[in-house]
């Protein structure tokens, strides 16, 4: 079974620039979420997909930060215009459903590079 | 809301030595999960624990879910280099929020 897929894996850019990372969950799994994960600290949610329906996005800084998950699928998270804080990890995972007894996988990672 | 504290911060111990670890919250999770992240990779789940008093083992690694739904720990036997990691726990809400806990670095000398 393929895991979750994201890409790109390093992205560099600079300060008020755009960028877009990719997810693709595991075949079959209803939930996505996105996290940021800053140097030293545990994951940070971000934003929770329920299929194509957003159930959790009170942690998305939504004047910057945007994500779409259109077709219940796959899913991609921008941030327009970029900050220097926003350097970190953005860890992609998804769960068969939100239930209890699921358990959640990620993917490598996008390790972004604010300068 | 709901948080995990995990402890310690972080750990050095010597090859062929046991480990343990833990994590508590002040508000009940029905599941407990364990992870380890190597650098520059995402986390990798472990042990998954759904009953409370539950005991389940991986190998060298073993996990137990407290009785009072409120802590977990983790215990690595006979720990090798490739130990070495940064090891989560995590629960998730109702909602299905995964919430996860500061980590816990272990470092293994040879």
């Amino acid at each position: 079974e393929a895991g979750v897929a994201q890409s790109p894996r390093y992205k560099i850019i600079e300060k008020r620039q755009s960028v877009a990372f990719w997810c693709n969950p595991i075949s079959g799994h209803a939930t996505l979420y996105w996290y940021q994960q800053i140097l030293g600290q545990g994951p940070k949610l971000l934003i929770q997909f329920q299929n194509n329906g957003v159930v959790d996005d009170s942690q998305l800084p939504k004047d910057r930060f945007s994500a779409e998950r259109l077709k219940g699928v796959d899913s991609t998270l921008k941030i327009q215009p970029a900050k220097l804080e926003d350097s970190a990890v953005y860890l992609c995972a998804s769960r068969i459903s939100p239930d209890r007894n699921t358990e959640a996988f990620f993917g490598q990672g996008t390790r972004l590079t604010v300068v | 809301g709901q948080q995990l504290n995990q402890s310690p911060q972080s750990m050095f111990i010597q090859e062929g030595e046991d480990v343990s670890m833990n994590c508590t919250s002040s508000s009940i999770f029905n599941t407990w999960l364990w992870y380890k992240q190597d650098p520059g990779e995402g986390p990798v789940l472990l042990i998954a624990l759904y009953k409370a008093g539950e005991l389940t083992s991986n190998g060298r690694l073993t996990a137990q879910f407290g009785i009072t739904r409120k802590d977990s720990f983790l215990n690595i036997s006979a720990s090798i280099p490739s130990d070495v990691g940064i090891y989560f726990c995590a629960g998730p809400s109702n909602t299905g929020k995964l919430i996860f806990g500061q980590g816990t670095t272990l470092q293994v000398k040879p």
